[in-house]
Parts: C-alpha cells; sequence; structure tokens
C-alpha cells in the first residue's frame, strides 16, 4: 500500500479558486467513498476539513468542497484567503481498515 | 469536548523500545464506531498512519512496520498506548493520536502531538 499521489504544491492569488488532486488505485480511492482531506498549518495538527468524499465538519468554510472521479479525489478551495495557506492532505481507507494518506501538496497564496 | 492528549519520552536510543500514552477524554473507547489511531509525521515530510484500535478490540497496523507495532487500550483509563520497537533515526518524528468515528470520519478530533528524536 503506498501513499496516494498529490501535487507537491499548488498557488493561487487571493480570491481565486484551486484543485488539489489526489490518485489512488482501485484498492483505495476507487472502490471505498472513504476520502478525507485536511489542513495543516506549521507545526499545528492537521485539521480535518472534508470526509467521505465531500461532507464538511460543522464549522468547516463551505469554501472547501470535495468530489471524487475514479481513482482520483480533489478538493476545492473557492475565494482563496491568506489563512487558506497550508499544507494538504488527503487519505483513504484500503480496505484493511488502515488509513492511507498522501504525500501532502503546499498551497500558497500569492 | 473532545480532547487528546500524547505523552512520552522526547528522546530515545537507537534500538531502543518508544512506548507513548494517549490520553483522551469526551468520548468511550466502548462506544460502537469508535476508535483511535495513532499518526506520525517526520520533520518536513507526510503524515503516515502507523495503527488503529476500534471499540471492538480490532487492530490495524500499517503492513511495513506491523512486526514492530502493538497497539492496546485501557478503557477503564480512557488511554491507548502504542508501543515501537527497534527505533531507529528514521523514525524521528512528531506522533499524533486521533479519534476515529468507524471507517467514515478520522481525525475530526488530534492531539497536539509529540516529537520523538532517536539519537544516541
Amino acid at each position: 500500500q503506498s501513499a496516494l499521489t498529490q501535487p507537491a504544491s499548488v498557488s493561487g492569488s487571493p480570491g481565486q479558486s484551486i484543485t488539489i488532486s489526489c490518485t489512488g488505485t482501485t484498492s483505495d480511492v476507487g472502490s471505498y467513498y472513504l476520502v478525507s482531506w485536511y489542513q495543516q498549518h506549521p507545526g499545528k495538527a492537521p485539521k480535518l476539513i472534508i470526509y467521505e468524499v465531500k461532507k464538511r465538519p460543522s464549522g468547516v468554510s463551505n469554501r472547501f468542497s470535495g468530489s471524487k472521479s475514479g481513482n482520483t479525489a480533489s478538493l476545492r478551495i473557492t475565494g482563496l484567503q491568506a489563512d487558506d495557506e497550508a499544507d494538504y492532505y488527503c487519505s483513504s481507507y484500503a480496505g484493511s481498515k488502515i488509513l492511507l494518506f498522501g504525500r501532502g501538496t503546499k498551497v500558497t497564496v500569492l | 469536548q473532545i480532547t487528546l492528549t500524547e505523552s512520552g519520552p522526547t528522546l530515545v536510543k537507537p534500538t531502543e523500545t518508544l512506548t507513548l500514552s494517549c490520553t483522551f477524554s469526551g468520548f468511550s473507547l466502548t462506544t460502537d464506531g469508535v476508535g483511535v489511531g495513532w499518526i506520525r509525521q517526520p520533520p518536513g515530510k507526510a503524515l503516515e498512519c502507523l495503527a488503529l484500535i476500534y471499540w471492538d478490540d480490532d487492530k490495524r497496523y500499517i503492513p511495513y512496520l506491523e512486526s514492530r507495532l502493538t497497539i492496546t487500550k485501557d478503557t477503564s483509563k480512557n488511554l491507548v498506548v502504542l508501543t515501537m520497537t527497534d527505533m531507529d533515526p528514521a523514525d524521528t518524528a512528531t506522533y499524533y493520536c486521533a479519534h476515529t468515528l468507524g471507517v467514515t470520519q478520522f481525525g475530526a478530533y488530534w492531539g497536539p502531538g509529540t516529537l520523538v528524536t532517536v539519537s544516541s
């Protein structure tokens, strides 16, 4: 079970929208509606922002949205803000009930 | 209010065994579907889920480290313990514990993490 594939970095200007991809296989992302996304600011614990592909925990901005097609899940951030600058990780269960994480994407707000 | 807190040594020597504790409040590990996981993050690197333990004592480990890991729970003390044997400098990382609700919602709550350095 290898880590999920994410782009190393994505950038955008304030107010713009960006999308981060998360590619797995038919054994994980492709087989389960169990993709989550986490935001992590430097020196802090990760924060859950999306679970079950597109659900948002209470209190998470609706500027964050998730989707999935085949073996690839995506996180879209609209109306980019300075505080969105962080590392973002996807995760998926892989059938064995162990969790796989992506390698992380650094989002830079220009 | 759910909280989790990791504790353990900040420095271990190569070949030693690491024992980390996760003390939690606001939920019970006897409730159907509830679990606790251990995740680590080497400096500047990605998250990695090491082990999970569920309310029914089901345990899951990351395959390539399974021989070195043991996760246990003490429901009376609201405590989950992770042991990792034969520590190596490559195991230097921040170790987090996190709450999970079945397989659908992992990580709605995390501890602050504890940095463990492996060095002689």
